[in-house]
């Protein structure tokens, strides 16, 4: 069973719309983050969220990106006015202690048209 | 703050033959060290880590990687690679304190040639 689900796995939307990707851990992570990965470059820090709360964020998360656990369950991504760039896979991932590795779940692929 | 270097960003290998994949970091403080595999249209899968102890760490699919702090690497060896080792390999590193976030490398595309 993976540590976490991703959905969905693939989302198109146009530029300037909101978008939120979702990501549901099992129940014993403390630690949330999510990632990204442009086509063919590195994976990138977005944002880490514990005891719901930001814990850092990257000068690539702006006033764009948000995070929430809504509901104690489902870790949320949101972008609020897309741009083209913002065009990349997106990851989710889920640690029980800060000394334990971070899963990651499989991705969402954003595309902005 | 950390950063990784993998110099190799394309390494092909013939089957059953060995192979080493480069990993370098820098960092002012104690770190953990992680590699993962990324195989085509799938996510990240931790393939091994080291935390502390032994230097040399085993993970899955036959890997193993050594820790090696006075060069600050982290190299990852196979003795005989797969066809199903296909797949991009990503070190990464993070401080050893706090809730720290990785650090990736920019990856390197491993190519099993039959």
């Amino acid at each position: 069973e993976p540590e976490v689900t991703q959905t969905p796995s693939h989302q198109v939307t146009q530029m300037g719309q909101e978008v939120i990707l979702r990501c549901v851990p099992i129940s014993n992570h403390l630690y949330f983050y999510w990632y990204r990965q442009i086509l063919g470059q590195k994976v990138e820090f977005l944002v880490s969220f514990y005891n719901n709360e930001i814990s850092e964020k990257s000068e690539i998360f702006d006033d764009q990106f948000s995070v929430e656990r809504p509901d104690g369950s489902n870790f949320t991504l949101k972008i609020r006015s897309t741009k083209l760039e913002d065009s990349a896979m997106y990851f989710c991932a889920v640690g029980a202690e800060v000394n334990q590795p971070q899963h990651f779940g499989d991705g969402t692929r954003l595309s902005i048209l | 703050a950390q950063s990784v270097t993998q110099l190799d960003s394309q390494v092909p290998v013939f089957e059953e033959a060995p192979v080493e994949l480069r990993c370098n970091y820098s960092s002012s403080v104690s770190v953990y060290l992680f590699w993962y595999v990324q195989y085509p249209n799938q996510g990240l899968q931790l393939l091994l880590k080291y935390l502390s102890g032994s230097t040399l760490v085993k993970g899955i699919n036959g890997f193993e990687a050594e820790f090696n702090k006075s060069q600050t690497s982290f190299h990852l060896r196979k003795p005989s690679v797969h066809i199903s080792d296909t797949a991009e390999y990503f070190c990464a590193v993070k401080g050893n304190f706090g809730n720290e976030k990785l650090t990736f490398g920019t990856g390197t595309r491993l190519t099993i040639i039959p």
